[in-house]
């Protein structure tokens, strides 16, 4: 079975602190996103990655950094937290577009997400 | 660019009733369609997909048509259960590439002994 895996459910920080949210997948996936979830706003995109060290802005990228040093990992750093930055995180994986069954329509695999509270 | 728009929520029914949950859709092309579904507690998982037009995803019995007459892929069941309580996202690719998937925001269900 796929697995995405996110370091921590619940987190609690305070305003300045930096925080890094870390997911990682056990299927050999290329490509992983980060997103944040929000009431009435759904789910929008911070960062991707196509692969190893790459990085990709996405709609939402100001006050946050990702890193992608092997594979399987990719974090998650606001490196000085924000009261509206509080949020769940969720991380997601996929095969490359045109891989795999999964990949060709592009499937998602979430971890279950990490609530971050900013006080 | 490419977008979805799905019903507002809340949406609350009695068990056994018929679901309809809107979804339409912006984009150029016929890309692919999803609905994921988010469980409470629980990240999101995909639910169904549609990757040309005319073509019916379906699962868990959950359907959904792809329509490009009227571009939309709304989600329909015909009874649901308490079990189907639950955060209901419609979703397509987009960005450069398609390689970022665009989500709806969300529509929440309630059902009801």
């Amino acid at each position: 079975d796929v697995k995405v895996t996110q370091s921590s459910r619940y987190l609690v920080k305070r305003t300045g602190e930096k925080v890094f949210l870390e997911c990682v997948q056990d299927m050999d996936h290329e490509n992983m996103f980060w997103y944040r979830q929000d009431p009435g706003l759904g789910l929008r995109l911070i960062y991707f990655s196509y692969d190893v060290k790459m990085k990709e802005k996405g709609d939402i990228p100001e006050g946050y950094s990702v890193s992608r040093e092997k594979k399987e990992r990719f974090s998650l750093i606001l490196e000085s937290a924000s009261t509206n930055q509080t949020s769940m995180y969720l991380c997601a994986s996929r095969l490359p577009l045109g891989q795999g069954h999964s990949g060709i329509a592009g499937e998602l695999f979430f971890g279950e997400g990490s609530r971050l509270t900013v006080l | 660019g490419d977008s979805v728009t799905q019903m507002e929520g809340p949406v609350t029914l009695s068990e056994e009733a018929f679901l309809t949950i809107n979804c339409t859709y912006t984009a150029t092309g016929y890309p692919s369609l999803f609905w994921y579904v988010q469980y409470p507690g629980e990240g999101l998982q995909l639910l169904l997909k549609a990757t040309k037009a005319d073509d019916k995803g379906s699962n868990k019995g959950f359907e959904a048509t792809y329509r490009k007459e009227t571009t939309s892929f709304h989600l329909e069941k015909g009874s649901v259960q308490v079990s189907d309580s639950a955060v209901y996202f419609c979703a397509l690719p987009s960005g450069a590439g398609s390689y970022q998937l665009t989500f709806g925001k969300g529509t929440k269900l309630s059902v009801i002994p």
